[in-house]
């Protein structure tokens, strides 16, 4: 089975510039996470889509992030303008279970790395 | 809110003595409790979780953990490492969403955990 499928893997750009990072849940399943992983704060959940409606999105840090989930397999997390700040290891996970009230794991993959310049 | 506590940064460990990776949580009503594991450049894979049960629960590559609600503690154990079980370990607590019937995870800050040959 296919996992979840981020991209791009790396980027690289200059600040202000507009920044899109995408992801592809596992077939099937309805609750999507994106998180962001920095060496000073760890692991941050940013936002929260069940059954591609945003449930919690009191982690996004600013109003220069939105998410977006048009379909049951495809997400969008945009950064625009862009910071240097913003430099970190965004990640997409997905999970089975209905509503997000079960107990399953949640699959992640395997991260964009974002840099700005 | 829920939360979980990696009291160690990095543990050493030489190939083949066991290993302990410690956890603790902070819950109200019974905790669901998960490990995961992240090797470089890669996202978090689910190791095993703790819902209800056997207090010692059984995962993937051989690790296992034991649930101790005296203690308020999720360790992670294995009675041999390997030098491939070098990689970042994460406890992660459910959390519900307050009036939503939602959840997500909460996660430790992570455990470096480097096996010497």
């Amino acid at each position: 089975d296919a996992g979840v499928i981020q991209s791009p893997r790396h980027e690289v750009t200059e600040m202000g510039q507009e920044v899109t990072l995408r992801c592809k849940p596992i077939s099937g399943h309805n609750s999507l996470f994106w998180y962001r992983q920095t060496m000073m704060r760890g692991l941050e959940l940013l936002i929260y889509f069940n059954n591609n409606v945003p449930i919690d999105d009191s982690g996004m840090p600013e109003d220069r992030f939105s998410a977006k989930m048009p379909n049951a397999s495809f997400s969008t997390l945009k950064i625009q303008p862009s910071e240097p700040r913003d430099s970190a290891v965004y990640f997409c996970a997905s999970s089975p279970g209905t509503g997000g009230r079960g107990n399953q794991p949640q699959h992640f993959g395997d991260g964009t790395r974002l840099s700005i310049l | 809110a829920q939360s979980v506590a990696q009291p160690e940064d990095q543990v050493n460990v030489a190939e083949g003595n066991p290993l302990t990776v410690k956890c603790t949580y902070s819950v109200s009503g019974n905790p669901y409790l998960f490990w995961y594991v992240q090797y470089p450049n890669r996202g978090l894979q689910f190791l095993l979780k703790y819902i209800t049960g056997d207090n010692l629960v059984k995962g993937s590559y051989g690790f296992e953990a034991e649930f101790n609600k005296s203690q308020t503690s999720f360790h992670l154990k294995k009675p041999s490492a390997l030098v491939s079980d070098s990689a970042l370990y994460f406890c992660a607590v459910r959390d519900m969403l307050m009036n939503t019937g939602f959840q997500k995870l909460v996660f430790g800050t992570g455990t470096r955990l480097l096996v010497s040959p």
